[in-house]
């Protein structure tokens, strides 16, 4: 059983367009939301995270957006920047547990 | 990467033969995990530790044992290596959602 569904696979976007990243879960004990960042021959790093209290945390260029009535929350990448090519994770946690559950992973080009 | 080392970083072993992968931490973080990583499956949890000699299992554990006779050192075990577990292997520390990576192993079992 997946946990947490990532979509899409793969995406491909111009040089300062905008970057959409979907997940959705199904367990509504999860009260954290992570996204990590992945460049290529390096782990995984945290990238911007959200709590279920909040619709929407900004952090530079990085946007998460939060909508607990449809258990979904997103990556906005504004302005893509082919610096910005990585794989991302979203993942969900719960308070009391210590372990993260993740998405399968989207990997993203920023074409010049 | 957050004083977290993995050893070795590239290894390639022949099916049936043991195999241990080590990580260690300069940070002296209870919590320690060990993931793998797959095309198509993202990373999945297979073994981690919240204290010296004590771990737990995580959703993929089956062929894998762990130790921690340290608080710096976490140490994943293939008792009998399978082509199946050809991956790459990330170390963690910190607690919950906030888990910092080491650089990974690259693991080929021919």
């Amino acid at each position: 059983q997946q946990q947490v569904k990532q979509s899409p696979q793969s995406l491909i976007v111009q040089k300062g367009g905008i970057s959409i990243i979907n997940c959705a879960y199904e367990n509504t004990a999860f009260d954290y939301f992570p996204w990590y960042q992945q460049f290529p021959g390096k782990g995984p790093a945290l990238l911007i995270a959200i709590r279920p209290d909040v619709s929407e945390k900004k952090e530079g260029r990085f946007t998460i957006s939060f909508n607990k009535s449809a258990k979904q929350f997103s990556l906005h990448i504004m302005d893509s920047q082919p610096g910005d090519s990585a794989t991302y994770f979203c993942a969900a946690s719960k308070s009391g547990s210590e372990k993260l559950v993740f998405g399968k992973g989207t990997k993203l080009t920023v074409n010049p | 990467d957050a004083g977290i080392t993995q050893s070795p970083r590239h290894k390639v072993t022949e099916t049936g033969t043991p195999v241990t992968l080590r990580c260690h931490q300069t940070e002296n973080h209870r919590y320690m995990y060990w993931y793998r990583q797959d095309p198509g499956h993202g990373l999945r949890l297979i073994h981690y530790s919240y204290g010296v000699k004590d771990t737990d299992k995580g959703e993929v554990s089956d062929g894998y044992s762990v130790s921690r006779s340290k608080t710096e050192d976490f140490l994943l075990t293939l008792e009998s290596a399978t082509s199946s577990q050809t991956s790459v292997y990330f170390c963690a520390i910190g607690q919950g959602y906030e888990q910092y990576f080491g650089p990974g192993t690259r693991l080929t079992v021919t």
